[in-house]
């Protein structure tokens, strides 16, 4: 079975630009979930879709945002770019019926630098 | 919302040698608990994980334990290898697709 693939895999852009950032799940998982990870920050909470509605979301602005289609893949857009947003995206997926306890796969993420 | 705290951020030991790595958490909801290992320039990679009802799991060289009263959970490597140099990340959940991460610890194993 493949694992969860993202695309692009590097991103260079500068500030005040939009990107979208797209993720395919593992077959048949319908939760896809986002994350930043920085160095100073770690890994953070972006948001979760399941069945094509956002479940959960973190703490980001509304600069953040994302999408999810009947396929079960994925796209995150940020947009106004701004230095700080510089991190690793990463999108994981889990089967999720809702309960607790599901595992999440990770994809390999997308390095955006923001000039 | 939940925390999660990982102790220490690096640890360096000799190759045969034991790892442990802990982390706490605030919310006493969080009933799953997994370990992940990421490698550079890789996504994180489920190790194992640990469900609130079992206080240990073991997979071959790798262990956790969990302490629901005191909040906080382990991972153990034992007989430690150079490929086990990565960064290892704990998370707390309570709900599918919503996970809390420790801020990571950087193994490094002496050959």
């Amino acid at each position: 079975k493949a694992g969860v693939t993202q695309t692009p895999r590097y991103l260079i852009k500068t500030r005040g630009q939009q990107v979208t950032l797209s993720c395919s799940p593992i077959s048949g998982h319908r939760s896809v979930s986002w994350y930043q990870q920085t160095p100073g920050q770690g890994l953070q909470f972006l948001f979760e879709y399941f069945s094509e509605t956002q479940r959960n979301k973190g703490n980001f602005p509304g600069r953040f945002s994302g999408r999810q289609f009947s396929n079960s893949r994925s796209e995150m857009n940020v947009s106004t770019l701004e230095l700080g947003d510089s991190a690793l995206y990463l999108c994981a997926s889990s089967f999720s019926a809702g309960g607790p306890g599901e595992t999440q796969y990770f994809g390999p993420g997308t390095r955006l630098l923001v000039l | 919302g939940e925390n999660v705290e990982q102790h220490p951020s690096t640890l360096s030991v000799q190759e045969g040698d034991s790892a442990v790595i802990k982390c706490t958490y605030s919310d006493s909801a969080s009933n799953y608990f997994p370990w992940y290992k990421q490698e550079l320039g890789k996504g994180p990679q489920l190790i194992i994980d640990i469900r609130s009802n079992v206080g240990e799991k073991k997979d071959q060289r790798i262990a956790v334990t969990l302490n629901k009263t005191a909040k906080h959970f382990s991972l153990h490597i034992t007989e430690t290898q150079p490929e086990d140099s990565a960064v290892y990340f704990c998370a707390a959940s309570f709900r599918g697709g919503q996970f809390y991460f420790g801020t990571g610890t950087s193994l490094t194993v002496i050959p």
